[in-house]
């Protein structure tokens, strides 16, 4: 069953953590995203990468970090230094022309 | 800054009527132009894919796109209340980046 899997579906941090998100497809597509969506907001790129072990930053990196070690995996952390990390986290690849698919999401709260 | 405009709406049809959702965007080289669906506290889901000036047809769902207006626009016909949720419009950035701009969405309610 192909697809993009993202877990925990919740996750709840305390001040001062830092805490990884998973993202996982089984595509087999070659580009890999992260966004961050507030309420009545938009989404906004935090880390995006085309390309095992190559990664760029998007719009709202500030705070988080990523790795991109096997074409499959694109797990994100959201470090102490990201302050207002209350959101819905998605992740997406791509396949052709552009087109994205998204996971079914980790909701992070700020305890 | 690239951007992608939508009425948030909330936009409320009758059961069975025509709901029309707009969005403009502001980059002439765009090429790729999508619709997700999103329910609340859901992931968004890919509708519609559109490349070419004019319309594209899938189910009741009719995607319009005008590059030399810069806007498309997504028509659902026969509204069902299970089509109550917020519309996303998306539009790649062109050259070769392989990154979408995504407008903050509108809210569509359909009601019996």
């Amino acid at each position: 069953d192909g697809g993009i899997t993202q877990s925990p579906k919740y996750l709840f941090r305390k001040e001062g953590q830092n805490v990884t998100l998973s993202c996982e497809q089984n595509l087999n597509h070659d580009a890999m995203y992260w966004y961050r969506q507030d309420p009545g907001q938009g989404l906004r790129l935090i880390y995006y990468s085309q390309i095992v072990n190559d990664f760029q930053k998007g719009d709202i990196a500030e705070g988080y970090s990523v790795s991109r070690e096997k074409k499959e995996s694109f797990p994100l952390t959201v470090t102490s230094a990201q302050k207002n990390p209350t959101a819905f986290y998605l992740c997406a690849s791509t396949s052709a022309r552009d087109t994205q698919y998204f996971g079914p999401g980790t909701r992070l709260t700020v305890l | 800054q690239k951007e992608v405009e939508q009425n948030s709406g909330p936009l409320s049809v009758p059961e069975g009527a025509i709901a029309s959702l707009n969005c403009t965007y502001s980059d002439r080289g765009s090429q790729s132009f999508f619709w997700y669906r999103q329910y609340s506290g859901k992931s968004p889901e890919l509708i519609m894919s559109i490349y070419s000036n004019g319309d594209k047809e899938d189910g009741r769902f009719t995607a319009q796109l005008n590059k030399a207006s810069q806007y498309v626009s997504l028509l659902i016909r026969d509204s069902q209340p299970s089509d109550s949720a917020t519309y996303l419009c998306a539009v790649n950035l062109p050259w070769g980046t392989d990154k979408l701009i995504f407008g903050t969405g509108t809210r569509l309610q359909v009601f019996p």
